[in-house]
């Protein structure tokens, strides 16, 4: 079965600082990878989805940018971290096949900005 | 994707069944039912699907009316560790994104 980790698991940066999240993958290979942000007591936020290698795409647009250079690799990003990025980053895998989709997600990454 | 209606939240004493509603009145042929949880300060938790039939795994019992436009997940013994939000989701297939719209869900609160 997959498994899906997440690091750092906790993370205060300042505003302006760069960030940098990784997001690995295990026990599938080729699976569609999301990165989601979910703000306090609020639904999730979809920001960027990989069907592959080198794809993104891009669902809200601001200051955060994905990467996919492997496979079973999912990497956030930013330049400049702004007081409003703090939130609780999602990284999840989608298993499907058959007409159905379902989406595993890892531990998150819990983002505070300062 | 259909809209789905959820209470805001609801109590359930330990090792009863708790029994979460979802409205999906303008739920389409070609979806499905899907149902996560998220415990606090965690990833959300992939708990059931189904598309018209009952649905039961190891987690809980999904419940979907003849005419698909609700759905009741059950918990047959609820344990303290199952207090935590829970999402009710109807999409159906697509290529691409697949993206999931979790809403405000249930906050489900399993009392001793």
């Amino acid at each position: 079965s997959q498994t899906i980790h997440q690091w750092p698991a906790t993370l205060v940066q300042p505003v302006g600082s760069p960030l940098s999240l990784e997001c690995t993958v295990e026990g599938t290979s080729n699976p569609n990878l999301y990165w989601y942000r979910q703000a306090a007591g609020r639904g999730l936020q979809l920001l960027f989805y990989s069907v592959g290698i080198g794809q993104i795409s891009s669902e809200v647009p601001q200051n955060l940018s994905a990467s996919r250079p492997q496979d079973r690799q999912f990497i956030l990003s930013s330049k400049k971290l702004l007081l409003s990025d703090s939130g609780f980053y999602l990284c999840a895998c989608r298993l499907g096949g058959g007409g159905t989709d379902t989406q595993y997600f890892g531990p998150g990454t819990r983002l505070t900005v300062l | 994707d259909a809209k789905t209606t959820q209470p805001p939240s609801m109590d359930c004493a330990e090792g009863r069944a708790a029994n979460l509603p979802c409205n999906h009145s303008t739920i389409s042929g070609n979806e499905y039912v899907y149902w996560y949880r998220q415990i606090h300060s965690q990833g959300p938790q992939y708990i059931i699907h189904g598309l018209k039939n009952n649905e039961t795994n190891e987690m809980a019992s999904l419940i979907i009316t003849e005419d698909r436009k609700s759905s009741t997940l059950i918990l047959p013994h609820a344990t303290l560790r199952d207090t935590a939000v829970y999402y009710c989701i109807v999409r159906a297939y697509q290529t691409g994104a697949n993206n999931l719209f979790f809403g405000t869900g249930t906050r489900l609160t399993v009392i001793p």
